[in-house]
């Protein structure tokens, strides 16, 4: 069975400072991956996916994650953070069969620090 | 054009009663799904549509819930007989084909309270 681990719960980082956000999956077969931010009382918005190709994928806001298939890692980075950065993250996994649903991670709350 | 949209946006109920969340995808998506986020648990899937096929029940966590989706549109998610566990954000996401790395559209969600 599939899994999303997101060791850090909350990470916390000043502003213009870089981050990265960890996420590790476990799946037998092809997966694709995700990465969502929630910011306060709002919906989730897609940052970004990796469906196949460049293992380095662009999102907005910055946003960038490399996909590392040895080391069934996907972690998110920004070089340097804003203060509207400030949301949970959360990482996501759908395998490559039948219903396409996302098998989410326990979210990362990124606070920005001024 | 208007994004999923999810009603009421507060529900607080007591246990032992029922509620039904409703949820109104994206118009032309034909996947729906359901998810629970609770605290400290992430988000967790409960249940997907997609056209007229059957559904994937697989993550409902016992009969006491059940989903509908009528016309290939709306759908409401039922809650029997609360419990305080049930107590949780319930989120519909929507997209438009099923497959490989389809985007996955979410509405604000429900915040469920079973006192």
């Amino acid at each position: 069975a599939q899994s999303v681990t997101q060791l850090d719960s909350q990470v916390p980082v000043f502003e213009e400072a870089p981050v990265e956000l960890r996420c590790n999956y476990s799946s037998s077969v092809s997966v694709y991956l995700f990465w969502y931010v929630q910011y306060p009382n709002q919906g989730l918005q897609l940052l970004l996916k990796y469906l196949s190709g460049s293992t380095l994928v662009k999102g907005i806001n910055g946003f960038e994650a490399e996909f590392n298939k040895s080391q069934t890692s996907f972690h998110l980075r920004k070089p340097s953070v804003h203060i509207s950065d400030t949301a949970e993250y959360f990482c996501a996994v759908s395998e490559d069969s039948g219903t396409y649903k996302y098998i989410f991670g326990t979210g990362t709350r990124l606070k920005v620090l001024a | 054009g208007a994004g999923v949209s999810q009603s009421p946006s507060n529900k607080v109920t007591e246990k032992g009663k029922d509620v039904e969340l409703r949820c109104d995808p994206i118009s032309g998506h034909t996947a729906l799904y359901w998810y629970r986020q609770s605290l400290g648990q992430g988000l967790e899937f409960l249940i997907y549509f997609q056209g007229n096929s059957a559904p994937d029940k697989s993550g409902l966590p016992s009969d006491r819930f059940s989903a509908e989706r009528t016309g290939g549109s709306v759908s409401t998610l039922t809650i029997q007989r609360t419990q305080q566990e049930d107590s949780a954000v319930y989120l519909c996401a929507s997209s438009a084909l099923r497959g490989v790395g389809n985007e996955q559209f979410f509405g604000p969600g429900t915040r469920l309270t079973v006192l």
